[in-house]
């Protein structure tokens, strides 16, 4: 079956930048679109990206996503960190040979 | 706006049974697929099945297949999941979520709006 595996946690400081990576586990990763939700504690996830670089409306730009096939990960990349920022945020896909939805394990982020 | 109330939590005895129901408004519920999707007590997210628009094609996760069955009322609006054979290791919060794709035949797979919840716990 299909894995995406990401980073526990992540941490930065107020106004940086910082990458969350998300990598398949096997055949490609473009070739399903992935998407990156946002959980905060207490709280259902909402989406940041979908479609593997598309923002819903209300979700700022500071908020990008991106596929690279040549290391089979998906990347979402977080500008002028906020506080506010701080949350869980899952990496998600659909796994082809089960017809199923498959989630990484969560990339706890820390702005610090 | 789109709401997806969930409903019917609880606590249940190992091998126990429990239906959760999934109340949905602010859109036209018929022509979208739906998921429950569940997270253990901080664990992550994990998929659990999907349910066409009409009701036709259904999808399992392997953890649950066989104990758990989708189903929805179209004109109820409402979806539900119903749960045999209870393990400890289902205990978690169970999300309905409403898939982007609009008379999707097998889903998108991209779960655009969720509830917030409801919790199950098995124990005995």
């Amino acid at each position: 079956n299909f894995m995406l595996t990401q980073p526990h946690s992540v941490s930065e400081s107020p106004g940086k930048t910082v990458t969350i990576s998300c990598t398949g586990s096997s055949g490609s990763i473009a070739s399903n679109y992935v998407q990156w939700y946002q959980q905060r504690p207490g709280s259902a996830p909402t989406t940041v990206i979908y479609e593997d670089n598309q923002r819903p409306s209300g979700v700022p730009d500071r908020f990008s996503g991106s596929i690279d096939s040549s290391s089979n990960s998906a990347s979402l990349t977080i500008s002028g960190l906020k506080t506010e920022d701080e949350a869980d945020y899952y990496c998600q896909s659909y796994d082809s040979s089960n017809h199923g939805g498959v989630f990484g394990g969560g990339t706890k982020l820390t702005v610090l | 706006q789109v709401q997806l109330v969930e409903s019917g939590g609880g606590v249940v005895q190992p091998g126990g049974s429990l239906r959760l129901s999934c109340a949905a408004s602010g859109f036209t519920f018929s022509s979208y697929g739906m998921h429950w999707v569940r997270q253990a007590p901080g664990k992550g997210l994990e998929w659990v099945a999907f349910i066409r628009y009409d009701g036709s094609n259904k999808y399992y996760a392997d953890s649950v297949k066989g104990r758990f069955t989708i189903s929805r009322d179209n004109s109820k609006n409402t979806l539900y999941l119903q749960m045999n054979s209870l393990r400890a290791e289902d205990t978690a919060v169970y999300y309905c979520a409403k898939d982007y794709l609009f008379y999707g035949d097998y889903g998108s797979f991209y779960f655009d709006y969720w509830g917030q919840g409801t919790l199950v716990t098995v124990s005995s």
